[in-house]
């Protein structure tokens, strides 16, 4: 089945700094999201992003499908955005949304 | 719209019991799907429900099982509750499935078998 990889897995950054987040995927995909887990276990999607670019406020996402990797962007980073980031995908032969292992961002003040 | 509901939100069992877990999905929404997380083993899929019929099923034994009502709602079970079944359940709807658009995920039911 599809296989996902993120990188990297731990990230420390300082308040206002920016980041990136990387996804592999083994396969061809029909469906890419990006979503943050927060302290409490409650997982928010950020991105449906099969391909192309998307921007939302501060964050943004950009999946090279041909490449199979999709990149999630944090910019002017806020204590807010700690928590874990996931990449899930659907597609090749799996019937099934394959997360990856998540990156887990902590933002200092 | 409301969210995604998940109860109970916390659950204290002991090994050999059973425990059903509901989701009540957004409104309008016709897919529900379920996923496990765990430290160890991280979010695996276990199956997705649309029109109440399982679509796709993950790599759980016999013991995990589903159902969805006529109302979209949907309920998971663990039998004979094993010590390793502690984990966060986490259910998720969308309108059309997974493989088409973006998971709402509901806040969780946190499980912890004794």
């Amino acid at each position: 089945g599809i296989q996902v990889e993120q990188s990297p897995p731990d990230l420390i950054l300082q308040e206002g700094a920016n980041s990136t987040l990387r996804c592999n995927f083994s396969d061809s995909v029909n469906n890419l999201q990006w979503f943050h887990q927060n302290p409490w276990g409650q997982l928010i999607n950020l991105f449906y992003i099969p391909s192309g670019t998307k921007q939302n406020g501060r964050l943004s996402a950009t999946t090279v499908a041909t490449e199979r990797y999709s990149l999630l962007y944090i910019s002017s980073s806020q204590t807010t955005d700690s928590g874990v980031y996931f990449c899930a995908a659907y597609g090749g032969a799996t019937n099934k949304l394959i997360f990856g292992t998540g990156t887990l961002l902590a933002v200092q003040p | 719209k409301a969210g995604v509901t998940q109860t109970p939100r916390y659950l204290i069992k002991t090994r050999g019991q059973q425990v059903t877990l509901s989701c009540s999905p957004i409104s309008g929404h016709r897919s529900v799907s379920w996923y496990q997380q765990t430290p160890g083993q991280g979010l695996q899929f276990l199956f997705e429900y649309f029109s109440e019929t399982q679509r796709n099923k993950g790599n759980f034994p016999g013991r995990f099982s589903g159902r969805q009502f006529s109302n979209s709602r949907s309920e998971m079970n663990v039998s004979t509750l094993e010590l390793g079944d502690s984990a966060l359940y986490l259910c998720a709807s969308s309108r059309g499935g997974i493989d088409q658009e973006t998971q709402y995920f509901g806040p969780g039911t946190r499980l912890l078998v004794l």
